[in-house]
């Protein structure tokens, strides 16, 4: 199974911030993987697949980059509706496993 | 609007079975593989199973494998998620997802898959 290393499990932020978020693969996966928004009690919510593309409707301070075994979320500059839990995914075979998500909080 | 319900949750006691129902709406069900992600309380969300488009082909979690089957009617555009054997490690929520996938042009092979849209879940809690 492909085991993703989200960093850091929570971080501290202001609003107007630049935030980003890492994910490791234990192996290659090349482009498939997906970054997820949660809200508390919500359920999840597609932010960006492939690597790099923003899913319709997600604002463009999202963006993310990388290929292989090292990917990033970042959030450009931090409003107050993005504190709120972020996963990666992959799609590249299965099981799908997930990392085990950054909690963004308000500083 | 694309979207899927899921309903069937609830309380159990440890060993017995509960069935979970996910009705989509708004596309295409039968061109899409589905899949059922959950989430115990408080922590990260964990992939469960999927289905081909067709049902013929199932995949499942090591842990569930043998206790839950995945099975779908797309006479009725729905997906069911049968489990038994529940144990307190599968208290949860259980989301219903769509599995989008997008396809290189020339050789078919899938270069990206994701889940969209999602369920709003159905909580299983299994306690004596």
């Amino acid at each position: 199974d492909i085991q993703l290393t989200q960093s850091p499990s929570s971080l501290s932020a202001s609003v107007g911030e630049r935030v980003i978020i890492s994910c490791r693969a234990s192996q290659n996966i090349s482009s498939n993987l997906n970054w997820y928004q949660q809200k508390p009690g919500r359920a999840p919510r597609i932010l960006i697949y492939g690597v790099s593309t923003l899913q319709s409707g997600v604002p463009y301070r999202f963006s993310g980059s990388g290929s292989g075994t090292d990917f990033t979320l970042t959030i450009k500059s931090l409003q107050p509706e993005d504190f709120q839990t972020y996963y990666c995914q992959q799609g590249y075979s299965t099981p799908r496993t997930f990392g085990r998500g950054t909690k963004v909080e308000i500083k | 609007e694309e979207q899927v319900v899921e309903s069937g949750g609830g309380l159990v006691q440890p060993g017995g079975s509960l069935r979970l129902s996910c009705a989509a709406s708004g596309f295409t069900f039968n061109n899409y593989w589905m899949s059922w992600v959950r989430q115990a309380p408080g922590k990260g969300l964990e992939w469960v199973a999927h289905i081909k488009e067709d049902g013929n082909e199932k995949n499942y979690i090591d842990s569930v494998k043998g206790r839950f089957t995945i099975s779908r009617d797309n006479t009725r555009n729905i997906v069911l998620l049968q489990m038994t054997g529940l144990s307190v490690d599968d208290t949860g929520v259980y989301f219903c997802a769509r599995e989008r996938v997008l396809r290189d042009f020339w050789s078919g092979d899938v270069r990206y898959s994701w889940f969209d849209p999602w369920g709003q879940g159905t909580l299983v809690t299994v306690s004596s």
